[in-house]
C-alpha cells in the first residue's frame, strides 16, 4: 500500500510559468517531508525539505507547501526553466518516531518546454 | 569527497544466476539505506543500516533478497537467484543521524 502518493505521473509547463507537483500521504505519523529531483542516469538529489510544524518553506524558486489536514503537500516552482526538467519525488518519514527511512512516491516527470 | 558510489553501473544477466550490487557510503556517515525504483512503485526501501547493524529489513520482497554491511565502507545487495521480475534501478544511499540522504548514481540490472 503506497503511504506516499504522486498521482500525477507527467507534466508539462511552459517556460517561465509555474509548475505545481502535488503529493498525498496517508501516515499521521509523518512529520517531515522531502523532493527529490532526478535526471536520467543519475540518483536522486535533494532539493526542499518541510516540517510538520511550518506550513511553508521557500528556497530561491522553489517553495514546498504542507497542508497536514488533507495530508497534502505541493511543490511550486516559480518561474519554471527548461533545467528544471526531471523527475521529482515526494519523500516522507516518521522521524520523531526514532525511524529515519524516507518513503517515496511514485514520482512526477517534469517536462518544461522552452 | 566522492559521494556514494555503486558498482556496477550496469549489470545484464540470466534469469537464475546470483547478483551482487555494491555500495561505498560516504565516509562518515551512519547510516545505510537500499533503494529499488521500479515504474510502479517508484522508489521502494528494501532495507537500512544504522552503524553497519540491518535495522529495518521490511521491504526486502523475498528470501532472494539479502543484504550485507560488512564495514562503515561497504555493503552488498545480493540476489540469488534472480529473476526477470527483479529488472529495475537500485540505488544506494547514506546519511549521517539519519537526515540528508545522499543517493548513488545506482545499479540497472536486466535480467533475462
Amino acid at each position: 500500500d503506497q503511504q506516499v502518493k504522486q498521482n500525477s505521473p507527467s507534466l508539462s509547463v511552459q517556460e517561465g510559468r509555474i509548475s505545481i507537483l502535488n503529493c498525498d500521504y496517508t501516515n499521521s505519523m509523518f512529520d517531515y517531508f522531502l523532493w527529490y529531483k532526478k535526471y536520467p542516469a543519475e540518483g536522486p538529489t535533494f532539493l526542499i525539505s518541510i516540517s510538520s510544524i511550518k506550513d511553508k518553506n521557500e528556497d530561491g524558486r522553489f517553495t514546498v507547501f504542507l497542508n497536514k489536514s488533507a495530508k497534502h503537500l505541493s511543490l511550486h516552482i516559480v518561474p519554471s526553466q527548461p533545467g528544471d526538467s526531471a523527475v521529482y519525488f515526494c519523500a516522507a518519514s516518521a522521524g520523531t518516531s526514532g525511524t529515519y527511512k524516507y518513503i517515496f512516491g511514485t514520482g512526477t516527470r517534469l517536462k518544461v518546454l522552452a | 569527497d566522492a559521494g556514494v558510489i555503486q558498482s556496477p553501473r550496469h549489470e545484464v544477466t540470466e534469469m537464475g544466476q546470483e547478483v551482487t550490487l555494491r555500495c561505498k557510503p560516504i565516509s562518515g556517515h551512519d547510516y545505510l539505506f537500499w533503494y529499488r525504483q521500479t515504474m510502479m512503485r517508484g522508489l521502494e526501501l528494501l532495507i537500512y543500516f544504522n552503524n553497519n547493524v540491518p535495522i529495518d529489513d521490511s521491504g526486502m520482497p523475498e528470501d532472494r533478497f539479502s543484504a550485507k554491511m560488512p564495514n562503515a565502507s561497504f555493503s552488498t545487495l545480493k540476489i540469488q537467484p534472480s529473476e526477470p521480475r527483479d529488472s529495475a534501478v537500485y540505488f544506494c544511499a547514506s546519511s549521517y543521524l539519519g537526515y540528508g540522504y545522499t543517493f548513488g548514481s545506482g545499479t540497472r540490472l536486466t535480467v533475462v
